[in-house]
């Protein structure tokens, strides 16, 4: 059964840093992976998505990497903004109907 | 052009009642799947429709039920609500089995 788990659960950091967050997942038979934000209340936003056969995606400020083999997955945020505060998700997929999420880690950018 | 939209935003019932959410996916999309995401946890995959036809199903209890209508908009229904039930239902839609899935602001269902 694959399990995905995110860390750390929160995190809280100044403005201006850059900032990694972590997920790991236990099965490495996926079809993809994707981190998403979510601000309270809300639905999730898709961030990057990165097909099995790819090692890293990048978006503006985000990047996003895929180590299949050893099932990690980081998203490196550069120059974090009191926008960026959220919770993000990380979500593995083994055929694109079925994605296991981590329980996310809220991210909060202090101005 | 919409994203997915979901009705009711918020919803509040008591135990043993029944419930019905609804989704419309993005306009081009005709799979729909619909997640649980309790307080503080990351979604859970209950099914997704396609044609019509519930496809996949996740670790749910039959009290959890769906629809997909010809127009690609889909129902979920609970029966027998349990204080549990309490939660962010969310619902995606996609342009295939292969495309990645875009998601509403969910309906909050609490449950008394």
């Amino acid at each position: 059964k694959q399990e995905v788990t995110q860390i750390p659960a929160a995190l809280s950091v100044p403005e201006g840093e850059n900032l990694v967050l972590n997920c790991s997942f236990t099965d490495s038979a996926i079809y993809n992976l994707q981190w998403f934000r979510q601000d309270p209340g809300k639905g999730l936003t898709s961030l990057l998505l990165i097909q099995s056969s790819q090692r890293e995606q990048t978006s503006g400020r985000l990047n996003a990497s895929l180590d299949k083999s050893s099932g990690r997955s980081t998203l490196y945020i550069a120059a974090s903004q009191p926008g960026d505060s959220a919770t993000y998700l990380c979500a593995v997929s083994p055929n694109n109907n079925d994605m296991r999420f981590g329980a996310g880690t809220r991210l909060t950018v202090k101005p | 052009d919409a994203g997915v939209t979901q009705s009711p935003t918020h919803l509040i019932k008591t135990r043993g009642q029944q419930v019905t959410l609804r989704c419309s996916p993005k306009s081009g999309h005709d799979t729909v799947s619909w997640y649980q995401q309790a307080l503080g946890q990351g979604p859970q995959f209950i099914f997704q429709y396609y044609e019509e036809e519930e496809r996949q199903r996740g670790n749910f209890p039959d009290r959890f039920s769906g629809h997909q209508f010809p127009n690609y908009s889909s129902e979920l229904n609970v029966n027998a609500l349990l204080l549990g039930d309490s939660a962010l239902y969310l619902c995606a839609s996609s342009s295939g089995f292969w495309q990645p899935q875009h998601f509403g602001d969910g309906t909050r269902l609490s449950i008394l």
